[in-house]
């Protein structure tokens, strides 16, 4: 039971380049979700998805893109990345209200 | 705007010391639920405590929720070196989840 896994655990892009994090889980949870964390911002909320199929945005969407592949997976898409995208990206899953999340991909944009 | 405030920011203690962290909130929820990042890593649920409910014990995990007073506190006893980590509260009015700035735990061996 691996819980929530992200790929890739590091990425640098430069500024206008594109990428997709991917994000699974294998604990057959519905609700999946992507959040970013900036130094004394905490966790903020980017995209969610609470069935297989659907998805809504969270705090800060903009610039974001996402895909509910399936059950198990989650990904979410910067069409063109700006140095303000630079984070670490967290994907969770949750069931009765817990979340339980991924390592994190930790992203800079120069 | 954010839903949990965590205070202090930072918390620096001897091993063996108690270590208490509050978190204040804005609204009205239903529970309150604090996480433990250990640097670099996701988080990790730690405990729960719904809004009906004043305390909760969890090991070495004492947690506290005043509604009146839109608050709780994290106090983790008899701190180890391995507790060393940053700490968040999570408040779920009832349809987002909101999570604090955290407070950064160090314990010192």
């Amino acid at each position: 039971n691996a819980g929530v896994t992200q790929t890739p655990k590091f990425q640098v892009l430069k500024t206008g380049q594109s990428m997709t994090l991917q994000c699974a889980q294998d604990m057959n949870h519905n609700s999946m979700y992507w959040y970013r964390q900036d130094p004394g911002m905490g966790l903020r909320l980017i995209y969610y998805s609470a069935s297989e199929g659907t998805t809504d945005k969270g705090e800060v969407p903009n610039g974001y893109n996402v895909s509910r592949l399936n059950k198990r997976e989650f990904s979410l898409r910067l069409e063109s990345a700006a140095p303000s995208q630079t984070s670490v990206y967290f994907c969770a899953s949750s069931e009765q209200g817990l979340r339980y999340f991924g390592p994190g991909t930790r992203l800079t944009v120069t | 705007s954010q839903q949990g405030e965590e205070d202090p920011q930072a918390l620096s203690i001897q091993e063996g010391e108690n270590a208490t962290m509050n978190c204040s909130y804005k609204t009205s929820i239903n529970n309150l639920q604090w996480y433990r990042q250990n640097s670099g890593r996701g988080l990790v649920h730690l405990i729960l405590i719904r809004s009906n409910e004043r305390e909760k014990h969890s090991g070495r995990l004492r947690v506290t929720l005043d509604t009146s007073k839109k608050s709780s506190s994290l106090l983790i006893t008899a701190s180890r070196a391995a507790d060393t980590a940053s700490y968040f509260c999570a408040t779920w009015p009832g349809n987002q989840f909101y999570f604090g700035t955290g407070t950064s735990l160090t314990v010192i061996p």
